[in-house]
């Protein structure tokens, strides 16, 4: 089947610090990889997404690479700020079946001043 | 910019009581899901739909029912409310071919006392 892992938060960071968010995957076939934010209060939102091998996905500042040969979609940021605060949700998504997408378990991000 | 809506964003009622959450969308999607959020913030898929009269439950039992009768419209309906279904609803869309992402509406918390 398919599965998302992610890094268990929350992740507290200061403002300008670097910032990665682990995400692994388990997938039967091709998957599109994706990473969602949720503000508070809000729904999600589509930060960026990747649907082939080596592919990277850039957003605001976030970058995340598609690598097969680990099965990862690690969300990075160079400097947060602290509008950033947030969950963050890696996601993917096969052709075959006629399923929604498998999200991870969501990260929380904390950025302080 | 995605359309998808949501109404009430926030209810609260007593237990017993039938209540219907709104979602619309004006993108023309076939496909339309609900999530339920739990407040460790995972998501979980409890309805969706591929297109006009055609639902299925997803991997979350649910007691809840959904209808798809315009394409636009997937309410969700609970008819006897319970204390354990107090959570985030969340309602999402997405073309029907394609590796196509999912657009989120704002969600409805609801607070069944």
């Amino acid at each position: 089947g398919n599965s998302v892992t992610q890094m268990e938060g929350p992740v507290t960071l200061s403002e300008e610090a670097f910032l990665t968010i682990n995400c692994t995957y388990t997938a039967t076939g091709y998957p599109s990889l994706f990473w969602y934010v949720q503000y508070p209060g809000e729904g999600l939102q589509l930060l960026l997404k990747a649907t082939k091998a080596d592919d990277k996905g850039s957003n605001k500042g976030f970058e995340a690479t598609y690598r097969k040969e680990t099965t990862s979609f690690h969300l990075e940021k160079g400097s947060v700020q602290v509008s950033d605060s947030a969950v963050y949700f890696c996601a993917l998504k096969v052709d075959t079946g006629r399923r929604a997408l498998t999200f991870g378990s969501g990260t929380r991000l904390q950025v302080q001043p | 910019e995605a359309d998808i809506y949501q109404t009430p964003r926030y209810l609260v009622i007593g237990t017993g009581k039938k209540i219907t959450l709104e979602c619309s969308q004006t993108m023309g999607h076939d496909k339309m899901y609900w999530y339920q959020q739990d407040p460790g913030m995972e998501l979980h898929l409890i309805h969706y739909s591929y297109g006009v009269n055609s639902t299925e439950k997803g991997d979350l039992s649910s007691e809840s029912t959904v209808s798809r009768i315009r394409t636009e419209h997937f309410p969700l309906t609970l008819e006897s409310a319970r204390p354990s279904h107090t959570s985030q609803y969340l309602c999402a869309s997405s073309e029907k071919q394609g590796r196509y992402e999912q657009y989120f509406g704002p969600g409805t918390r609801l607070t069944v006392t």
